[in-house]
């Protein structure tokens, strides 16, 4: 079975421009979450979604928004991309937004 | 405020020794404690996880000692190789669709 699949593996954009990432979670699984992991630190919560709807959104900035979609695939957009935005930008998925998070290996965003 | 933490920050042992990492938390309303592990490049994998009433759990040669009063677990690597040598994060949820609290992480080396 497929994991969780991440694109781009790799991206590298410029301050003031917008960036998407998309997930595709494991199949069957219909909550998708997001998490920045800064080089060096532990991951950080910017979004859970369950079944479309947002059930969770951690401390970021409104330039940080996520979307799920009818087949449970994800996407993270950020505007206004600040140098601070560069890191690994990783997606989880869970059957039913219990306890059984998958990670995927990521989007390393560089920001220049 | 950081939620869980974790220590050391890293942590040399020779192959076959028993590497230890501790975590300890403050809110009482965690009830699901897991242990990733990361290596270069990819997502953090599940290794092993425990819910508070049990105090200890093992899988394969990685076992986790949970001690509610204290509110402290730790993840022990028993017969450690040089393929163990990875970043160990350890991480604390509330209830479902609660977001993962991850500690800041150990990064392990296993000389052979």
């Amino acid at each position: 079975d497929a994991g969780v699949t991440q694109s781009p593996t790799h991206l590298i954009k410029t301050r003031g421009q917008h960036v998407t990432l998309r997930c595709s979670p494991i199949s069957g699984h219909k909550s998708v979450s997001w998490y920045q992991q800064v080089l060096g630190q532990g991951p950080q919560f910017i979004f859970q979604y369950y079944e479309k709807e947002e059930r969770g959104r951690g401390n970021f900035p409104d330039r940080f928004s996520a979307r799920q979609f009818p087949n449970y695939s994800s996407e993270l957009n950020v505007n206004a991309l600040l140098l601070g935005d560069s890191a690994l930008y990783l997606c989880a998925s869970s059957p039913a937004g219990d306890y059984g998070y998958t990670f995927g290996s990521g989007t390393r965003l560089t920001v220049v | 405020q950081q939620q869980v933490k974790q220590s050391p920050q890293s942590l040399i042992v020779q192959k076959g020794g028993i590497p230890i990492i501790n975590c300890a938390y403050e809110n009482t309303a965690f009830d699901y404690f897991p242990w990733y592990q990361q290596f270069p490049g990819k997502g953090p994998a599940l290794l092993i996880a425990i819910r508070p009433d049990v105090s200890e759990k093992k899988e394969g040669r990685f076992t986790i000692s949970f001690n509610k009063s204290a509110k402290q677990f730790s993840l022990h690597i028993m017969d450690s190789q040089p393929g163990d040598s990875a970043t160990y994060f350890c991480a604390a949820q509330a209830g479902n669709f609660n977001k993962f609290y991850f500690g800041s992480g150990t990064k392990l080396n296993v000389k052979p």
